[in-house]
């Protein structure tokens, strides 16, 4: 079963245009939630995290907006740029627990 | 720093074939994780290592055994391949468990025919 619902599967977006994925959790022990990158032949890497006390954090071009009420979380990349093309993870954990829950996955196609 | 390094990159097994996926980080962390990547599931858990000693099953533990060989160390095996185990195996290693990142190697593609 599912923990961690992610959508879209696949987003195209314009140079300089907004991308947004969507996640939404079902534990609510979890209380810490990772995006991770991931280019082509290569492993995941960490891009942003929050915890649940702060309902947005913010790096560079990279936003994650957090309502934990509805228990979802997002992921906004401003100004995209052909080099955010790439497959992203959202993920949910439990702080002391060793099993991160993915979503998915949704593959982002920034078009020049 | 070479990270997390797993070998071997590609492998093509086929049915009832056996073999280990080996794992090694420098960074001198703690826990050490085997998951499996398919595609529109994400990535799941296999086993995972919570230091070294230690070993317990994820969520797709079934037809995989691990030994955590050292601290270092963190190795996956098939003991019979089926063509259900046809994926991308990443490794990955945190420090502690409540520094929450995880750091992936480049990944292992297994084709099982």
């Amino acid at each position: 079963q599912q923990q961690v619902k992610q959508s879209p599967q696949s987003l195209i977006v314009q140079k300089g245009g907004i991308s947004i994925i969507n996640c939404a959790y079902e534990n609510t022990a979890f209380d810490y939630f990772p995006w991770y990158q991931q280019f082509p032949g290569k492993g995941p890497a960490l891009l942003i995290a929050i915890r649940p006390d702060v309902s947005e954090k913010k790096e560079g071009r990279f936003t994650i907006s957090f309502n934990k009420s509805a228990k979802q979380f997002s992921l906004h990349i401003m100004d995209s740029q052909p080099g955010d093309s790439a497959t992203y993870f959202c993920a949910a954990s439990n702080t002391g627990g060793f099993k991160t829950i993915f979503g998915a996955g949704t593959r982002l196609f920034v078009k020049a | 720093n070479a990270g997390v390094t797993q070998t071997p990159k590609f492998q093509v097994l086929k049915t009832g074939q056996s073999m280990t996926l080996q794992c090694a980080q420098d960074m001198n962390h703690n826990s050490m994780y085997w998951y499996r990547q398919d595609p529109g599931m994400g990535l799941r858990l296999i086993y995972y290592s919570a230091s070294e000693g230690t070993t317990d099953k994820g969520e797709v533990p079934n037809g995989y055994n691990v030994s955590r060989l050292n601290k270092r160390e963190f190795s996956l095996r098939l003991e019979s391949a089926a063509p259900s185990q046809t994926s991308v195996y990443f490794c990955a290693s945190t420090r502690t468990p409540e520094t929450g990142e995880l750091f992936f190697g480049e990944g292992s593609r297994l084709t099982v025919l």
